[in-house]
């Protein structure tokens, strides 16, 4: 069985901070990764993933997150946050098989002026 | 046109009555998934279906019933609603092992 945590629920940030979304999964085969943001009354979108190769992944707008397999973790970063990135942001796993991913609880990223 | 769609996007019914919510999607995929989204638990996998004829109970099925009358239409069914089913549900569409595409979500209220 597969399962995701995310340590904390809220992140509170000041603007232009760098801030780290912990993500720690347990899963008894190789693994895919998935971080998806959630911005205020829409859907969830992929932000990146790690399916093989690098173990550093980067989005567009500036996060990454580094698949680490010792420590079955893969913490989300940026290092200077916007206003713009106050959403809900969600770490996934899909394993072997099926692939059907598991989310975790979320974790509410609040960045203030 | 948004790759996926859902309707209703909100629903106000009451305990006892019989609803549907339908989802459509532009992907090509063949996955298709139902989830609900409840403040401080994240999203839960209700029912998902690898195709056509391909059905699976997820971790909280009970209570809910899905149709897949196409390869792109997907819904989900309260057969008898109950106020602990209010919440944010979601369609999601993926390949296999790939990324989810989400829907707007529908917001759904029991009273």
């Amino acid at each position: 069985a597969q399962s995701v945590t995310q340590l904390d629920s809220q992140v509170p940030v000041f603007e232009e901070a760098p801030v780290e979304l912990r993500c720690n999964y347990s899963s008894s085969v190789s693994v895919y990764l998935f971080w998806y943001v959630q911005y205020p009354n829409q859907g969830l979108q992929l932000l990146l993933k790690y399916l093989s190769g690098s173990t550093l992944v980067e989005s567009i707008n500036g996060f990454e997150a580094e698949f680490n397999k010792s420590q079955t973790s893969f913490h989300l970063r940026k290092p200077s946050v916007h206003i713009s990135d106050t959403a809900e942001y969600f770490c996934a796993v899909s394993s072997g098989g099926s692939y059907i991913p598991t989310f975790g609880r979320g974790t509410s990223l609040i960045v203030h002026p | 046109d948004a790759d996926v769609t859902q309707t209703p996007r909100n629903r106000i019914t009451k305990t006892g009555k019989r609803i549907m919510l339908e989802c459509s999607q532009t992907k090509g995929h063949d996955r298709m998934y139902w989830y609900r989204q409840d403040p401080g638990l994240g999203l839960r996998l209700i029912y998902y279906s690898f195709d056509v004829k391909d059905i699976n109970k997820g971790e909280i099925s009970d209570g809910y019933s899905v149709s897949r009358q196409a390869q792109a239409k997907f819904s989900l069914s309260l057969e008898s609603a109950i106020p602990n089913q209010t919440a944010l549900y979601f369609c999601a569409t993926s390949a296999q092992g790939s990324s989810q595409y989400f829907g707007p979500g529908t917001r759904l209220t029991v009273t």
